[in-house]
């Protein structure tokens, strides 16, 4: 049973370029949450999503940053003109439903660590 | 505003030692309460969690944490530490009035001498 699923692990952009990472959460979860990681930090919460809908963005950035969850297929967060502060790891989590009456916590994927030249 | 503390920003111990990890937050209510651990370059592995009942949790590779409400405090504590255990440890908060956004602490970094 694979686990949730990013792509890529490793992503290389020059300033100005857009950035797109996708995670395909594990089996029968519908629920999607996207996190950065700068240097030494620990993790901050960016977007939750459902199948094609945005649930809380208030993690996210004002300008360049979006995320989707379509019916088909993976997340995408997806990070317009970056910049050299973008430099992060990106970490994506799933979980089957909302968590206020179940004990299922958010499974991690690896991440996606993005370096901006 | 909720808030997670990890007060220390590096622990090493040796071998064979006993290791607590100390977590702290700040929230109105019962929270949910998670540890994770990340190896260098890898996701976070969830070691154990906290959701109601005993405040004694146990979790996997030997872990244990306590919830003690008194002290807003969910200490992550292993026995007899081994060179593998070396990582990471992410102390986390998810609240019970909905979905469960995570609020993590900085971490906690661990070096285990030998």
């Amino acid at each position: 049973n694979a686990g949730v699923m990013q792509n890529p692990r490793h992503l290389v952009r020059r300033r100005g370029q857009e950035a797109r990472l996708r995670c395909s959460p594990m089996k029968g979860h519908s629920h999607v949450y996207w996190y950065r990681q700068l240097p030494e930090e620990g993790l901050k919460f960016m977007v939750y999503l459902q199948k094609e809908n945005i649930i809380d963005e208030s993690g996210m950035p004002k300008e360049r940053f979006s995320a989707e969850f379509p019916k088909e297929g993976p997340s995408i967060l997806r990070i317009q003109q970056v910049v050299r502060g973008d430099s992060a790891a990106y970490f994506c989590a799933s979980s089957p439903l909302v968590q206020t009456n179940s004990n299922q916590p958010q499974h991690f994927g690896d991440g996606t660590r993005l370096s901006i030249l | 505003a909720q808030s997670v503390t990890q007060p220390d920003i590096h622990i090493t111990v040796s071998e064979g030692a006993s290791l607590e990890l100390r977590c702290n937050y700040s929230y109105g209510a019962t929270p949910y309460l998670f540890w994770y651990v990340q190896s260098p370059g890898q996701g976070l592995q969830l070691l154990l969690k906290y959701f109601s009942g005993d405040t004694l949790v146990q979790g996997i590779k030997g872990f244990e944490a306590e919830f003690k409400r008194s002290q807003s405090s969910f200490n992550l504590r292993k026995p007899s530490v081994h060179w593998s255990d070396a990582a990471e440890y992410f102390c986390a908060v998810g609240f019970s009035g909905g979905y469960n956004k995570l609020i993590f602490g900085a971490g906690t970094r661990l070096a285990v001498h030998p």
